[in-house]
């Protein structure tokens, strides 16, 4: 069965410095990955999806920047965080044209 | 472009009652729907979904019917528990790129 993995689950950075989370998916090949964010009390907003190693895309201009290194492996990063950067970052999955999402356990980040 | 809106929380009830959340959509084209739960401190599960016109999700107790004439996909459950508080998001998936579309989540809580 699939899994997906997010580290750390909490974080505590202050502004100006960098960011590097990670999301792991196991027991599936090829998935579109996907970054969300949830700021306190609001919905979810897709920050950046990847169809396959080494293709990004963005939905929302930002501080952030995300990258695919390997087939299961997805990465959030920033060079100075802000504080408006604090959220619960979510990394979900699904299989190639397939419409169900599956969500990690999520990050929560402060910055302070 | 699609969009999804929902009755606004915090919904606060009593054990054994009716549970209503309102859902509707916008979207071009056949949209798949989702109802997706968020527990405190984790991210989210999903808990029914519906791919196609008059079709009935369900799961652990909850319902949502797809309806294409009102464009309206609201979920039910009809005597709720304490272990349901959370944070309820309907979704829909475009048919075109399977991205998802969130509405803003529905804070529900459950008093013994």
């Amino acid at each position: 069965s699939q899994t997906i993995h997010q580290w750390p689950a909490t974080l505590v950075q202050p502004v100006g410095s960098p960011l590097s989370l990670e999301c792991t998916v196991e027991g599936t090949s090829n998935p579109n990955l996907y970054w969300y964010r949830q700021a306190a009390g609001r919905g979810l907003q897709l920050l950046f999806y990847s169809v396959g190693i080494g293709q990004i895309s963005s939905e929302v201009p930002q501080n952030l920047s995300a990258s695919r290194p390997q087939d299961r492996q997805f990465i959030l990063s920033s060079k100075k965080l802000l504080l408006s950067d604090s959220g619960f970052y979510l990394c979900a999955w699904n299989e190639p044209k397939t419409d169900t999402q599956y969500f990690g356990p999520g990050t929560r980040l402060t910055v302070l | 472009g699609n969009s999804v809106t929902q009755m606004e929380g915090p919904v606060t009830l009593s054990e054994e009652a009716f549970l209503t959340i309102n859902c509707t959509y916008t979207a071009t084209g056949y949209p798949s729907l989702f109802w997706y739960v968020q527990y405190p401190g984790e991210g989210l599960q999903l808990l029914l979904k519906a791919t196609k016109a008059d079709d009935k999700g369900s799961n652990k107790g909850f319902e949502a019917t797809y309806r294409k004439e009102t464009t309206s996909f609201h979920l039910e459950k009809g005597s709720v528990q304490v272990s349901d508080s959370a944070v309820y998001f309907c979704a829909l998936s475009d048919s075109n790129d399977y991205k998802l579309s969130f509405g803003a989540g529905t804070t529900v809580t459950v008093r013994a």
